[in-house]
Formats: C-alpha cells, sequence, structure tokens
C-alpha cells in the first residue's frame, strides 16, 4: 500500500539556522509530491509541490524541496529559519491520475529557538 | 487571493446528533474533498466529489457520512448519528484540475 514517512516527529533548530524535514514515499510510480504547513490553529497551506520537470522546486516563505528518485525522497529545506516558521508540516502524495486522494504522513512539528 | 472557508470553526454536539459541516470551495474550483484529523494522528482521506457526485470514499466514509452540493457555492459534509470517534478536526479542500488541492481552516468537531 502507498505511504508517506515523515521519520522526524519534533525538530527544534535556532533561528536564523538552516533547515532540512525529511520525507519519504513508498509508490509504484513516481507520484505527485506536496508540502503543507499547519500553523497553530490555522489550516493547511500548500508550500510547494512537484509533478514533473526540475528536481528542485520552490516554494512560498523561501521554503524548497529537491525530489530524489533514486531515493523516494522529496526532503523540504531552508537555509535560514524564522522565528514565525515554527508549525507543523506535513508531506503528501497522489497518483498522478489525477482527482485522487492526498496521502499524508504523520508531520513534522518544527519549533525555533532564540 | 482565494481561499477555501469552512464553517462553522468548532462545533460541539451530543453522542447521536447530527452534524452538517459547511465549505465554501474557490469559485472555479471543480474537484471538492473533505479530509479528517483526529488529535495527534495524520490527516485521513474521507470523501472526493466531482460533477456532483461522489469519485472515491475512503473505508471511514461509511453510511453515516454523506455530502452534498446544495448549490453552486456550498459544499457539505454530514454525520448523520455522531460517535465519540468522529471527534477531529475537518477539512475541506478544492481543486481546480483535481492535482493541487487548497485547504480550508477546518472544523474542530466535538463530540460528547
Amino acid at each position: 500500500a502507498q505511504s508517506v514517512t515523515q521519520p522526524d516527529i519534533h525538530i527544534t533548530v535556532s533561528e536564523g539556522a538552516s533547515l532540512e524535514l525529511r520525507c519519504n514515499y513508498s509508490y509504484g510510480a513516481t507520484p505527485y509530491l506536496f508540502w503543507y504547513v499547519q500553523s497553530p490553529g490555522q489550516g493547511l497551506q500548500l508550500l510547494l509541490k512537484y509533478f514533473s520537470g526540475d528536481t528542485l522546486v520552490q516554494g512560498i516563505k523561501g521554503f524548497e524541496a529537491e525530489f530524489k528518485r533514486s531515493q523516494s525522497s522529496f526532503n523540504l529545506r531552508k537555509p535560514s529559519v524564522h522565528w514565525s516558521d515554527a508549525a507543523e508540516y506535513f508531506c503528501a502524495v497522489a497518483l498522478v491520475s489525477g482527482n485522487t486522494p492526498l496521502v499524508f504522513g504523520k508531520g513534522t512539528r518544527l519549533s525555533v529557538i532564540a | 487571493e482565494p481561499e477555501v472557508t469552512q464553517t462553522p470553526s468548532h462545533q460541539v454536539t451530543q453522542m447521536g446528533q447530527e452534524v452538517i459541516l459547511r465549505c465554501v470551495p474557490i469559485s472555479n474550483h471543480l474537484y471538492f474533498y473533505w479530509y479528517r484529523q483526529i488529535l495527534g494522528q495524520k490527516v485521513e482521506f474521507l470523501v472526493s466529489f466531482y460533477n456532483n457526485e461522489i469519485s472515491e470514499k475512503s473505508e471511514i466514509f461509511d453510511d453515516q457520512f454523506s455530502v452534498e452540493r446544495p448549490d453552486g457555492s456550498n459544499f457539505t459534509l454530514k454525520i448523520r448519528s455522531t460517535k465519540l470517534e468522529d471527534s477531529a478536526m475537518y477539512f475541506c479542500a478544492s481543486s481546480a484540475r483535481g492535482d493541487t488541492q487548497y485547504f480550508g481552516p477546518g472544523t474542530r468537531l466535538t463530540v460528547l
């Protein structure tokens, strides 16, 4: 069955430090790949997505993610974290056939310290 | 920027009661979805809806659940007889072409 793994439940980084959140998926073929962010009390906001083409994708708020087919990974990165980035981050995948459900990872909670 | 909206933001109900959660998708979107997130767990798919009918539903979406698009703007999720285990955050999402889904802020349902 399809699955998404986010191995880190909670990560704490210092403001200004770099960040990498890991995501691995298990699918029969390359799916559509997404990262969403959920701030406290808020909904899920789309950060970025990968459908095809350039494997390094840029998103909002200075985030980027790199698709690595050989590793079945889609890790999220940010070179310098801001205190406002503290939130829950969800990796999600969907089959390429379209109008298919998103399958989410369990999420990684990011804390930012001064 | 267009957004998905959901009402109410928080609903408290007694076990066995019916609840209707409401969503207004982004206006030119054609695909609609409901997901839920039980506290501390991952976001789970419930149902997708296109062209006035259900496209796909999960095992969670049993006979107690139904969806409707009563007019050109609203998309509703009804739970006929709520159970304690229905307590969760319910998210509505919409998509223009069935690929990228945009989520609303969620409705927190508490069943007592």
